[in-house]
């Protein structure tokens, strides 16, 4: 199976900072037919199920705010909060629906400095 | 507005099946793949499978031998059972909507929807 390995495990920011997690898939997540990397990424706050942010691993899914931005290519990838708010605590989880069995990164928890 | 409601057990005896439900409205279950995820206490999310009207499924190899996810078109709901169960089982179970979302020429299988997830004890 494809490994996604997130880093770092903990950040903590200052209100209106820039945050950015890393994902590292084992194989390409690259669709070749399409040229569309197979990557989402999803915001879990306490309590709450995952929502989903991130679709082909840089388009934002409807209602997702502009200061969240995903990037990268071949095996790495990046998602970016451009200034940091106090409702963006949560952990950030990246996962792959290239191949069959899906994976998900061990999630990176987002905290204020 | 799609929702999704998970129903079940919060207790299960060792060496019992775990049996969850989960009923879907505000859409069809008889497109898009109907998913489970399962996340242990304090831990990270993990993949169950999925299973599609049109009859296919596709499992977690870890929980294959396991796990069976059904889909009953009549009630709009869909299902997970899990056998054997041991204490590593224990874990908040999520049902999830993999949509088969394409725009052109591409498509993209993420989870766009998710129940609010129900805690599973695996305990004697």
């Amino acid at each position: 199976d494809v490994v996604m390995t997130q880093s770092p495990d903990s950040l903590a920011v200052s209100l209106g900072e820039r945050a950015t997690i890393n994902c590292k898939s084992s194989q390409s997540v690259l669709y070749s037919s399409n040229n569309k990397y197979y990557l989402a990424w999803y915001q879990q706050k306490a309590g709450q199920p995952p929502k989903l942010l991130i679709y082909w691993a840089s388009t934002r899914a409807s209602g997702v705010p502009d200061r969240f931005s995903g990037s990268g290519s071949g095996t790495d990838f990046t998602l970016t909060i451009s200034s940091l708010q106090a409702e963006d605590v949560a952990v950030y989880y990246c996962q792959q629906y290239r191949f069959m069995h899906r994976t998900f990164g061990q999630g990176t928890k987002v905290e204020i400095k | 507005q799609v929702q999704l409601q998970e129903s079940g057990p919060g207790l299960v005896k060792p060496s019992e099946t775990l049996s969850l439900s989960c009923s879907v409205s505000g859409a069809s279950i008889t497109s898009d793949y109907w998913s489970w995820v399962r996340q242990p206490p304090g831990k990270g999310l993990e993949w169950i499978g999925y299973a599609h009207y049109r009859g296919v499924t596709n499992y977690n190899p870890s929980l294959m031998s396991r796990i069976t996810i059904s889909l009953d078109t009549s009630k709009s709901q869909f299902s997970l059972k899990l056998t054997s169960v041991t204490a590593a089982d224990t874990a908040v179970y999520f049902c999830a909507r993999e949509r088969d979302y394409c725009r052109g020429d591409s498509c993209s299988f993420d989870f766009d929807y998710w129940g609010h997830g129900t805690l599973v004890t695996v305990s004697s």
